[in-house]
């Protein structure tokens, strides 16, 4: 079963700063959260991991609070391109660090 | 980052036939490989997950004699999908775990769509 919950669709414009949220009330000690990003008929593709606090990348920003039991991805002046399907995932980075996919935010871009 | 590869990208075969795809890891060695399925519209579901040199670990409902999963090499684990059928088509994406430091990946495959005539 999927550890994370996510809203099932998002809408914006570009330019526009983008926060998808997503719960994962049942995170253990040893999971790290990691968001991927999926364009149609392709497979994911990495966007941020933390574990707490604050992340940042060259792509996006990962805000964790303090009892780890949701974090926000946060995608700054959106474009069109970043219509896409983003998931959030927890994993156990001292075992096999599975995956099971929720369903995903669809994030839709708009001119 | 990493690359992993998928071959073929595509490929259609008839009913009762049995293919094989390959996942690789090209610049670096994986020990855990993960295979999923996708339906259109849908999210992906783990299938297996493939530890070289041991048996895969099969996911709760995934028939382990219908997929077989083979993982020879530190860059190379193979899906074989066996007499397969129509309700086999989809979409399988793999994935290639690597640890650096304190952080932690999965390098995911562009995919191979299948499809049973």
């Amino acid at each position: 079963l999927a550890k994370t919950t996510q809203p099932i669709s998002m809408d914006s414009y570009e330019g526009q700063e983008v926060n998808i949220t997503c719960s994962h009330n049942n995170i253990a000690t040893n999971d790290y959260i990691t968001w991927y990003q999926q364009f149609p008929s392709q497979g994911p593709r990495f966007i941020i991991q933390g574990y707490k606090t604050k992340v940042t990348n060259e792509v996006a920003s990962l805000f964790i609070p303090a009892d780890r039991k949701s974090s926000t991805l946060s995608l700054p002046r959106v474009s069109l391109s970043d219509t896409a399907v983003y998931y959030c995932l927890v994993g156990d980075m001292a075992g096999e660090n599975k995956f099971y996919f929720g369903s995903g935010t669809k994030l839709n871009v708009k001119p | 980052g990493a690359v992993v590869s998928q071959h073929p990208s595509r490929v259609i075969c008839k009913s009762g036939t049995s293919v094989k795809i390959e996942c690789r890891s090209l610049d670096f060695q994986a020990t855990t490989m993960f295979w999923y399925r996708q339906f259109p519209k849908k999210s992906l579901m783990l299938m297996a997950t493939s530890n070289e040199g041991s048996k895969a670990t099969y996911e709760q409902g995934v028939e382990k004699d219908k997929f077989l999963i083979n993982h020879a090499s530190l860059t190379l684990s193979t899906l074989t999908v066996t007499s397969a059928h129509p309700e086999d088509s989809s979409f399988y994406i793999c994935s290639a775990s690597t640890t650096s430091g304190s952080s932690y990946e999965q390098f995911f495959g562009p995919g191979t769509r299948l499809t049973v005539l």
